[in-house]
């Protein structure tokens, strides 16, 4: 069973870009790689979704290299309200049936 | 993106009773659902999926008779705890892929979760 790992947390101060990794080894051909954030007691709120190299959106980057086995997701100028924990999803086919793995979850504090 | 809501948002139980957790799709047509549970400081598990019309496909070790799925039309699946017991308390949280405006898209998209106690 694939797994997917994330540092556990990370620590930033207001106004700088930080960069959260997701390793994602055996992902499968045809599988996207999306980033989640959660706020306590809440669902996980879409973030970006890509399959390869760069995506860029309103809120943040995903940059994933050729081989696809990592990704990154990159917050630009983080305030105080961007403390959450993020959660890196990537299908998994390789027991046979689809499904879907979340990663660990990096929990960012984002300080003043 | 796509809406999906979740009911009740928080509900408390004795142990031996049975609660149902609703998880609609707002504006699109939910071809599958997921059901995930969360207990606190840890990542979502997968509980089981569900495609509309069809039984759910529950991961190892989530007891089907326990934890009852249903998805019986596009906007709609329940989640039924029966039995419930302290140790199934937990955040639930249902999540989403399907169809709007004829365009399908296989990105997830989650409800606001259901925080369960259960006495």
């Amino acid at each position: 069973l694939a797994k997917t790992t994330q540092p556990i947390s990370m620590d930033s101060y207001e106004g700088q870009e930080v960069n959260i990794t997701c390793s994602h080894n055996n992902i499968a051909t045809n599988d996207y790689i999306t980033w989640y954030q959660q706020f306590p007691s809440q669902g996980p709120r879409f973030i970006i979704q890509g399959y390869k190299t760069k995506v860029t959106n309103e809120v943040a980057s995903l940059f994933i290299p050729a081989d696809r086995k990592s990704s990154t997701l990159s917050l630009p100028r983080v305030s105080l309200s961007d403390t959450a924990v993020y959660y890196c999803l990537v299908g998994d086919s390789t027991s046979g049936t689809y499904k879907y793995i979340f990663g660990t979850g990096t929990r960012l504090k984002v300080l003043a | 993106g796509a809406v999906v809501s979740q009911h009740p948002s928080r509900v408390i139980c004795k142990s031996g009773t049975s609660v149902k957790i609703e998880c609609r799709s707002l504006d699109f047509q939910a071809t599958t659902m997921f059901w995930y549970r969360q207990f606190p400081k840890q990542s979502l598990m997968l509980m089981a999926t569900s495609n509309e019309g069809s039984k759910a496909t529950y991961e190892q070790g989530v007891e089907k008779d326990k934890f009852l799925i249903n998805h019986a039309s596009l906007t709609l699946s329940t989640l039924t705890v029966t039995s419930a017991h302290p140790e199934d308390s937990s955040f639930y949280i249902c999540s989403a892929v399907g169809t709007s405006g004829g365009v399908f898209t296989d990105t997830q998209y989650f409800g606001p979760g259901t925080r369960l106690t259960v006495l």
